[in-house]
């Protein structure tokens, strides 16, 4: 069955720290796509990544990095010198061939960032 | 202009109304979806459109009740709502289900209110 856990609820940082937001997954697929999202005040999702399971190369975009572990499932996510427009809700998402490539999240991480 | 458009963003009803939501989408994508988001739970699939065709209902109460005209277009009907069904109501599209890339495109939501 797919499962998407983002054990942490809120998190809140000073401006200029590094944070971290992790995802655990689960799939019996093994081919499969791993997402985040970013949703801001405005309401809607902005997609940040994707990857698939035969990458595990790990991604630096500016302050933004992706640490995809399949051997512990997971995908985390560690923004660098947060900022206050990080201040969002990030969510965690994953696709794979199960039930007709249904994507499904995350309970999301509500980060804020202080000035 | 943002590519996935929803109208109207906020709506408040009464148990007896019968309302709609819009959704338009002006990527050239032929999968359409609704998404509900409800306080603290994730984001739950309500339907999934591909090329016009219901691939997906996940278990959505009769009082919801989707129509897609054409690829561009998505709609959800309400009829009989409950307070419960208070939520952000997210619509997405993305190329194709079948398309490898998997990312959604969401629009801003719309916020629904049930009296």
């Amino acid at each position: 069955a797919q499962k998407v856990t983002q054990a942490q609820t809120e998190i809140s940082v000073v401006e200029k720290e590094d944070v971290t937001l992790d995802c655990v997954y689960e799939t019996r697929d093994t081919t499969y796509y791993l997402f985040w999202y970013k949703q801001p005040p405005s309401g809607e999702l902005v997609f940040l990544i994707r990857r698939n399971s035969f990458d595990e190369q790990n991604e630096i975009s500016g302050r933004y990095s992706w640490n995809f572990q399949k051997s512990t499932s997971s995908f985390n996510f560690t923004i660098t010198a947060s900022q206050v427009v990080d201040s969002a809700v990030y969510f965690c998402a994953l696709r794979d061939n199960t039930g007709g490539f249904k994507t499904i999240f995350g309970a999301g991480t509500r980060l804020f960032v202080k000035a | 202009e943002t590519g996935v458009t929803q109208t109207p963003r906020h709506l408040v009803m009464g148990m007896t109304n019968k309302k709609s939501l819009k959704c338009e989408q002006h990527l050239g994508h032929n999968a359409m979806y609704w998404y509900k988001q409800s306080a603290k739970k994730p984001l739950e699939l309500m339907f999934v459109y591909n090329f016009k065709e219901q691939t997906e209902n996940n278990s959505v109460p009769s009082r919801f009740s989707p129509e897609c005209p054409n690829s561009s277009h998505l709609f959800l009907h309400l009829h009989t709502l409950q307070p419960e069904d208070s939520a952000l109501y997210l619509c997405a599209s993305s190329p194709s289900l079948a398309a490898n890339t998997g990312e959604l495109f969401f629009g801003e939501g719309s916020r629904l209110t049930v009296l």
